[in-house]
């Protein structure tokens, strides 16, 4: 079935770098959910976002849903090492169900 | 209080054995998943009931069974494990409504080792 492509699937940088995930797809989404998953734990629901063109913050990430809706990113400015973990993003398709992208895993050395 | 419990958190057993994992929610949501996360950390649906109800059945052999005794609960029981087998397992439950857009909530996950 549709799935999101995610990319980069690993990223390493150094503390106070920034850093971004990006999700496309080749179809319209109809939103968009970003997830945090840290080593060892389970993945943390993020944001949602549903509008063509949204932009929103929380903090040092900022979210981001593409005019067409379907591609999205996810931007952390001055990276910690709290950031540490696996971004997902998600799509929901019909029938209820949430499919997620392969994820980008973040490494951050201080 | 724990929103999404799973049990057990780590499990280890050998190939051949057939084996359980719970989830329980007691968020009242209406809709309960399981989710598959391979080393490479992709997650993968595997089923997804509503009320009881199996609404999503992705291909996953059906060595596993799901089941759901109340909108509360719903288990995974696996049958003749295999070495493949071996992951992570995550329940979620999300609140159904007019919309899809409401939240997934995971449990811990449930390490499965299969030697």
């Amino acid at each position: 079935g549709q799935q999101v492509m995610q990319i980069p699937q690993y990223q390493h940088v150094q503390e106070g770098e920034d850093f971004t995930t990006y999700c496309n797809s080749s179809t319209t989404l109809s939103n968009i959910q970003w997830y945090k998953q840290r080593p060892g734990g389970h993945p943390v629901f993020l944001i949602q976002l549903v509008k063509s063109g949204e932009v929103k913050k929380q903090k040092r990430l900022t979210f981001q849903f593409g005019e067409a809706k379907k591609n999205s990113s996810l931007h952390i400015t001055a990276t910690q090492t709290t950031d540490v973990g696996t971004y997902f993003c998600a799509e929901v398709q019909a029938g209820t169900a949430l499919i997620f992208g392969k994820g980008t895993t973040l490494s951050v050395s201080s | 209080d724990t929103a999404v419990s799973q049990t057990p958190k780590y499990l280890v057993t050998q190939m051949g054995n057939d084996k359980s994992i719970k989830c329980e929610q007691n968020l009242g949501h209406d809709t309960m998943y399981w989710y598959k996360q391979d080393s490479k950390k992709f997650l993968k649906i595997m089923f997804s009931y509503n009320n009881k109800e199996l609404i999503i059945n992705e291909t996953v052999p059906n060595r596993f069974s799901p089941k759901s005794p109340d909108k509360a609960h719903l288990n995974l029981h696996i049958n003749s494990l295999e070495l493949g087998d071996s992951a992570v397992y995550f329940c979620a439950s999300r609140k159904e409504g007019n919309s899809y857009n409401s939240p997934l909530h995971f449990g811990n996950g449930t390490r499965l080792t299969v030697t």
